[in-house]
């Protein structure tokens, strides 16, 4: 079964900097089936990259994803105060079907 | 607009059973499939299931395989989950969210159902 591991688990930057989150698999992601969303306090998630490196509908291009096999990393540039959420990766289309890493928090103060 | 809604917040005694539904307008229902999500306090996402409206289709996370079930009306484009036999772990957030394969991921999320199991 696939694991993912996020890291940092908690990040803090300021406005303007630029993050970048990793989510490591423990096993190659097929064909690169790598999502991340964004979940903002009292939220539902938010899709952001689908197929590693997509932006979702409407997603600014301050969000990049990247990476393939077992590394892929989410990069937001030019931080606002509102990019403070907890960020999570996922796979899919591998055994088990869906599966979440636990969470990066970004703090924007 | 695309959207799903789900039903009000419930509380439960351990043992019980529970079920959401949710309600979805401004796409064809049975282009999509439904998948439910939750999310339990100082935790993170874990997917509890997938059904296609279009034919029934299931698929259940091996977790949740025997206390769960999915369902989905066309006639009223509404989706349901029902977990059944709860435990006190099993409070959480329940998000049903539109998957944009068998299950693949998800573009689209309602706003979410507490569902908390106390005695």
């Amino acid at each position: 079964e696939i694991v993912l591991t996020q890291s940092p688990g908690t990040l803090s930057l300021s406005p303007g900097e630029r993050a970048t989150l990793s989510c490591r698999a423990s096993q190659s992601v097929s064909n690169n089936y790598l999502v991340w969303y964004q979940q903002k306090p009292g939220q539902a998630p938010r899709l952001l990259i689908y197929a590693a490196s997509t932006r979702a509908t409407d997603i600014p291009d301050r969000f990049s994803g990247g990476g393939s096999g077992t590394y892929f990393t989410l990069t937001i540039s030019r931080l606002e105060p509102e990019d403070s959420a907890v960020y999570y990766c996922q796979q899919y289309g591998s055994s088990p079907p869906v599966i979440f890493g636990q969470g990066t928090h970004l703090e924007i103060k | 607009q695309a959207q799903l809604v789900e039903s009000g917040a419930e509380v439960k005694k351990p043992g019980a059973s529970v079920k959401v539904s949710c309600k979805a307008s401004g796409y064809t229902f049975t282009n999509f499939g439904i998948s439910w999500v939750r999310r339990a306090p100082g935790q993170g996402l874990e997917w509890l299931g997938w059904i296609s409206p279009y034919n029934g289709e299931r698929n259940y996370a091996q977790k949740f395989q025997g206390r769960v079930s999915m369902t989905t009306d066309t006639s009223t484009t509404t989706a349901y989950m029902e977990l059944r036999s709860l435990r006190v772990d099993d409070t959480a957030v329940y998000y049903c969210v539109r998957d944009q394969g068998d299950p693949w991921y998800f573009d689209l999320w309602g706003r979410g159902t507490l569902v908390t199991v106390s005695s």
